[in-house]
């Protein structure tokens, strides 16, 4: 069965630290993999999506995350954060074929203190 | 702004009670996809409709149903409410069907079934 696990639940950092999410599926196969972020009251706004080719990819607001297919992960990363980083983060997989449902994690909470 | 919208922002009903959500995707995309975000299940893919028919079907309930119209904006139907439909409830677009391709997402409307 397909699965995608969000290990923290909640995670604190200070701003100016580093940041690391982390996210693990079972799949089949290699699926197609997003990060989202959802701000309060808002809706999920897309950070990144890996499809293949180099492992490392780098999306908006500053963010990245690394495939490592060894270790189906998909964790995302951001060298210094800033306040407006507090959000809910998500992973997602998505199968690739045109059966497009996207599976998601359960969510990472971000505080960030000053 | 993602480009999706959703109406109402907010919806506040009684169990037993029937509501209508409403979607416009982003200008031009053909897919609409709906999902559900609760405490206890989190986000959850629903239903996918492309150029009106009816693509893909995730965790839906029978209560509920979809339809997308020649315009292509969709509609969410919910009835025989009960107090565990309470939830956010996401719309999301793409321009096609094909595996992986973006999906945004609008703001959500908020259901509470009191």
């Amino acid at each position: 069965a397909q699965s995608v696990t969000q290990p923290d639940i909640h995670i604190t950092v200070s701003e100016g630290a580093s940041l690391e999410l982390r996210c693990n599926y079972s799949y089949g196969a290699t699926p197609y993999l997003f990060w989202y972020v959802q701000s309060p009251g808002q809706g999920l706004q897309l950070l990144l999506k890996y499809f293949s080719g180099d492992t490392l990819v780098q999306g908006i607001k500053g963010f990245e995350a690394e495939f490592k297919r060894s270790q189906s992960s998909f964790n995302l990363r951001k060298p210094s954060v800033h306040w407006s980083d507090a959000a809910e983060y998500f992973c997602a997989v998505g199968p690739r074929s045109n059966d497009y449902k996207l599976s998601f994690g359960a969510g990472t909470t971000v505080t960030v203190r000053a | 702004d993602s480009g999706v919208t959703q109406t109402p922002k907010h919806l506040i009903t009684a169990t037993g009670q029937r509501v209508t959500l409403r979607c416009s995707p982003r200008s031009g995309d053909l897919s609409v996809y709906w999902y559900q975000q609760s405490l206890d299940q989190g986000l959850q893919f629903l239903i996918q409709y492309y150029n009106g028919e009816e693509r893909a079907k995730g965790n839906i309930l029978e209560r509920f149903s979809a339809q997308q119209f020649p315009d292509l904006h969709s509609e969410l139907n919910l009835s025989s409410l009960e107090l565990g439909d309470s939830a956010l409830y996401f719309c999301a677009s793409s321009a096609g069907t094909g595996g992986g391709e973006t999906q945004y997402f609008g703001p959500g409307t908020r259901l509470l079934v009191l």
